[in-house]
């Protein structure tokens, strides 16, 4: 089965303080895997995609096939960085996104 | 960069009363569009997969019958919630697609309430 895993709903920490949202994956294959973030009141935005083993806004995350893991991490976490995440795969099935339960991201000054 | 515009942002209807959301591509033309639902603190729920001039494709146990969706042209795709019930109350959340290799970009969403 197909699947993505946060198993953190909340996470506080505070400012300047590192941070990692979780997530792990379920897929048969070679997966994709993207963060999306949601600041209050906005939109969905993707923040990243492994593909492009890009760094936005100070967050990294690395494909661990190993572990089928795909965390978010940023060394010095913003207020302006708290915001729902959500870490998500393509299928091989018409290219559906498969969403996590999301991660909710609250930096306090 | 690409925009996704949803129409209208909010609705209030009345239980039994059908109630349309317009999801547009600005900059883009979007072969593929999808439908979601998103309740408070939760994740997104696919709905549905809709593809310009063919029929929309349904996840399981979402009512093809009650969420009517059209894909009538590369940029535009509507979701009609027919004989809506306050249980329809959601987030409803569109996004477009130009090709498969390429990203999702998300609409701002529609809040829905029925009375």
């Amino acid at each position: 089965a197909q699947r993505v895993t946060q198993p953190e709903k909340l996470l506080s920490v505070f400012k300047g303080a590192p941070v990692e949202l979780k997530c792990n994956y379920s897929y048969s294959g070679s997966p994709e895997l993207f963060w999306y973030v949601q600041y209050s009141r906005q939109r969905l935005q993707l923040l990243l995609r492994h593909i492009s083993r890009e760094s936005i806004k100070g967050f990294t995350a690395d494909l661990n096939k190993g572990e089928t893991s795909f965390h978010l991490k940023k060394p010095f976490a913003q207020e302006e960085d708290s915001a729902m995440y959500y870490c998500a795969l393509v299928n091989n099935q018409g290219g559906k996104l498969i969403f996590g339960q999301g991660t909710e991201l609250s930096v306090k000054p | 960069g690409a925009v996704v515009s949803q129409h209208p942002s909010w609705v209030i209807c009345k239980s039994g009363t059908s109630v349309k959301i317009e999801c547009r591509s600005l900059d883009f033309q979007a072969t593929t569009m999808f439908w979601y639902r998103q309740f408070p603190k939760q994740s997104l729920m696919l709905m549905a997969t809709s593809n310009e001039g063919s029929k929309a494709t349904y996840e399981q146990g979402v009512e093809k019958d009650k969420f009517l969706i059209n894909h009538a042209s590369l940029t535009l795709s509507t979701l009609t919630v027919t004989s809506a019930h306050p249980e329809d109350s959601s987030f409803y959340i569109c996004s477009a697609r130009a090709d498969l290799q390429e990203t999702q970009y998300f609409g701002p969403g529609t809040r829905l309430l029925v009375l």
